[in-house]
């Protein structure tokens, strides 16, 4: 089962900031979290991962607490074409299930006009 | 860069029929992943490659899939004696190696058992 637990849907207008949270409350201290999106018909395409720090990329930032028991993946000026389903995962690295992905249901973003 | 390469796009067959679905995965990549997806669901993992070690079969759903990849490059993932519930899109990953490296997904396999 997923470890994550993420809102079925949200909407966002577009040119705005989309912040979809996760919450990953039973993480190890070993796990990163990973977010992935699925545009429809596509696979899924990786955006952002962080273990518990802050992270940046072109796409996203990924914000984790404190005590690393949810994040929020913010997408800082959302467009028509970032409507898709994101999921939040939970990953080890190394050991285990050698860095399996578990999905989720995931959150379904849409972006309005 | 060309990215997982996966055929056919699309297959119809009937029940009872084998399939083969073919991945081709990103050069250099040493680990593959089989995944699958049936209508507005999350992914499934089904199997898992890293060079030459044994792969991990722990998602398979029965006996009637297996998988092989050759020369740790090409993959072929195989259904026999298909069922509807078979039915599903059926994606492959690579990634550079196992562990800290994300992976990198195809656009899949949409498989249709009538």
């Amino acid at each position: 089962d997923a470890k994550t637990t993420q809102p079925p849907s949200m909407d966002c207008a577009e040119g705005r900031a989309a912040n979809l949270p996760c919450n990953h409350s039973t993480i190890s201290g070993n796990e990163y979290v990973y977010w992935y999106r699925q545009i429809h018909s596509q696979g899924p395409q990786y955006i952002i991962h962080g273990l518990k720090n802050n992270e940046t990329n072109e796409m996203a930032s990924l914000i984790i607490t404190e005590d690393r028991k949810s994040s929020t993946l913010i997408l800082p000026h959302a467009t028509l074409r970032d409507t898709a389903v994101y999921y939040c995962i939970v990953r080890v690295h190394y050991g285990g299930s050698q860095g399996n992905l578990i999905f989720g249901k995931g959150t379904k973003l849409s972006v309005k006009p | 860069g060309a990215g997982v390469s996966q055929s056919p796009s699309n297959k119809v067959t009937e029940k009872g029929k084998d399939v083969e679905l073919r991945c081709d995965p990103i050069s250099g990549h040493t680990a593959l992943y089989w995944y699958r997806q049936s209508l507005g669901q999350g992914l499934e993992f089904l199997i898992y490659f890293q060079g030459n070690s044994a792969p991990d079969k722990s998602g398979l759903p029965s006996d009637r899939f297996s998988a092989e990849r050759t020369g740790g490059s090409v993959s072929t993932l195989t259904i026999q004696r298909t069922q509807q519930e078979d039915s599903a899109v059926y994606l492959c990953a690579s990634s550079p190696r196992t562990g800290d490296s994300p992976l990198h997904f195809g656009n899949g396999t949409r498989l249709t058992v009538t």
